[in-house]
């Protein structure tokens, strides 16, 4: 079956260090996207990215990074600049003109 | 004035009962209408996508759009427990622009 995989499903980051969280989809979609959910916050859009070496910073970008090396993997690396980086972290996948598929997403905290 | 608003409720109903959520917005560009349903600490899953306005019917499920009012709903008959989620709505322009999402409504139905 087609889909999104993220991993891990937790982890936790101590203070100062980098993390690295995978997206992986077998879609074959174009678009991906890293989204970030607090509760009471919805959904904030860090990253996106419409096509292979190419990629958009969102509206919260800062502290983070992103790769998009080949079409079916979509990295999000949190930086030790991000201050608050506690949160659920939820990747997605589209193509044209259609809604999104997520993943099952990735817990994060900081210890 | 936020792009899209969505009462966070929560909304609790009995077994049964028809469930109305709703979202506003604002900008009159938006062509791409979708509802999330996203049960606790998963990924949202796409329940429903319609384009311009109109009903969308599938199973318990009406989605309905009204672009002259900016209104979107979402429609749920004889709602069963296993309907407890934050349903989130979302609208695109089109293309590969990003969605934007309301911030979810929670809604807990009693056996």
């Amino acid at each position: 079956d087609g889909g999104i995989t993220q991993s891990p499903k937790y982890l936790f980051r101590k203070e100062g260090q980098n993390v690295t969280l995978s997206c992986e989809q077998n879609l074959n979609h174009d678009a991906m996207y890293w989204y970030r959910q607090d509760p009471g916050q919805g959904l904030r859009l860090i990253y996106y990215s419409q096509i292979v070496n190419d990629f958009q910073k969102g509206d919260i970008a800062e502290g983070y990074s992103v790769s998009r090396e080949k079409k079916e993997s979509f990295p999000l690396t949190v930086t030790s600049a991000q201050k608050n980086p506690t949160a659920f972290y939820l990747c997605a996948s589209s193509r044209e003109d259609y809604g999104y598929t997520f993943g099952s997403g990735t817990r994060l905290t900081v210890v | 004035q936020k792009e899209v608003e969505q009462d966070p409720g929560p909304l609790s109903v009995p077994e049964g009962a028809i469930v109305s959520l709703n979202c506003t917005y604002s900008n009159s560009a938006f062509q791409y209408f979708m509802w999330y349903r996203q049960y606790s600490r998963k990924g949202p899953e796409l329940l429903m996508y319609t384009y311009s306005s109109g009903n969308k019917e599938d199973g318990r499920f009406t989605a309905q759009v009204d672009k002259s009012s900016k209104y979107i709903s979402l429609f749920i008959r004889d709602s069963q427990p296993s309907d407890s989620a934050t349903y989130l709505c979302a609208i695109r322009n089109s293309g590969y622009s990003t969605l934007t999402f309301g911030k979810g409504t929670m809604l807990l139905v009693s056996p």
